[in-house]
């Protein structure tokens, strides 16, 4: 079955104490695996695409990598506005088309 | 601004009553999504259309239906026949399938 399992359910974080999020996934053909920061009561909103092991991507504080097996978005010396919930999608291969699998989320708190 | 744009942002809905959440894209985009977020778990798939007047449906189209006439909107309609509708939606479109996709700011249903 495939399925994207994220971890911690919840951190939290002093300012500028760096830390990771796991996504790992059990896919039968990964095409892409995505991440997203969602706000309370609003839309996720799109952080990265990574299609290929090794590949990284960075933006402001968070980075993020993937592996055959997993994703780490790290972040790096993180402000209060970095608190949110942060998702991980995979999309898969053919005769999955359209098909986004989602993790349960992490929420990280960041405290000043 | 180019975006996706749902509404109503709050919507209460009777025992009984059919109610349709809207959703307008003007990225130009081929592939739309509805999806459900209920506490605790991730979004999942209820319907996804890749082109105009075509849809399919996702892990938990069971009480809803959609129509997909024109490339800029994708109404859900959330039927009587849904036994648990209280939840938020979450419309999402992307260029091709499998790319990343970008959400709207969701419509939360609550039953009165």
């Amino acid at each position: 079955e495939d399925q994207v399992t994220q971890s911690p359910e919840a951190l939290r974080l002093q300012e500028g104490e760096s830390s990771s999020l796991n996504c790992s996934y059990t896919v039968s053909g990964l095409r892409g695996l995505f991440w997203y920061r969602q706000d309370p009561g609003k839309g996720p909103e799109f952080l990265f695409t990574l299609y290929s092991a090794g590949e990284e991507k960075e933006k402001e504080r968070l980075k993020a990598t993937l592996t055959k097996k997993e994703s780490f978005l790290h972040i790096t010396a993180p402000k209060p506005e970095d608190s949110a919930t942060y998702l991980c999608a995979v999309s898969l291969g053919s005769g999955n088309t359209g098909k986004l699998i989602f993790g349960q989320g992490t929420t990280l708190q960041v405290k000043p | 601004d180019g975006g996706i744009t749902q509404s109503p942002k709050y919507l209460f809905r009777k025992e009984g009553q059919n109610v349709t959440l809207s959703c307008e894209q003007n990225l130009n985009h081929d592939a739309m999504y509805w999806y459900r977020q209920d506490p605790g778990q991730g979004l999942r798939l209820i319907y996804y259309s890749q082109i105009v007047n075509d849809f399919q449906k996702g892990d938990i189209a069971e009480g809803y239906s959609v129509s997909r006439e024109k490339k800029e909107s994708f109404p859900l309609t959330v039927t009587s026949a849904q036994k648990n509708p209280t939840a938020f939606y979450l419309c999402a479109s992307s260029i091709w399938e499998s790319a990343e996709a970008f959400f709207g700011q969701g419509t939360r249903l609550t039953v009165v």
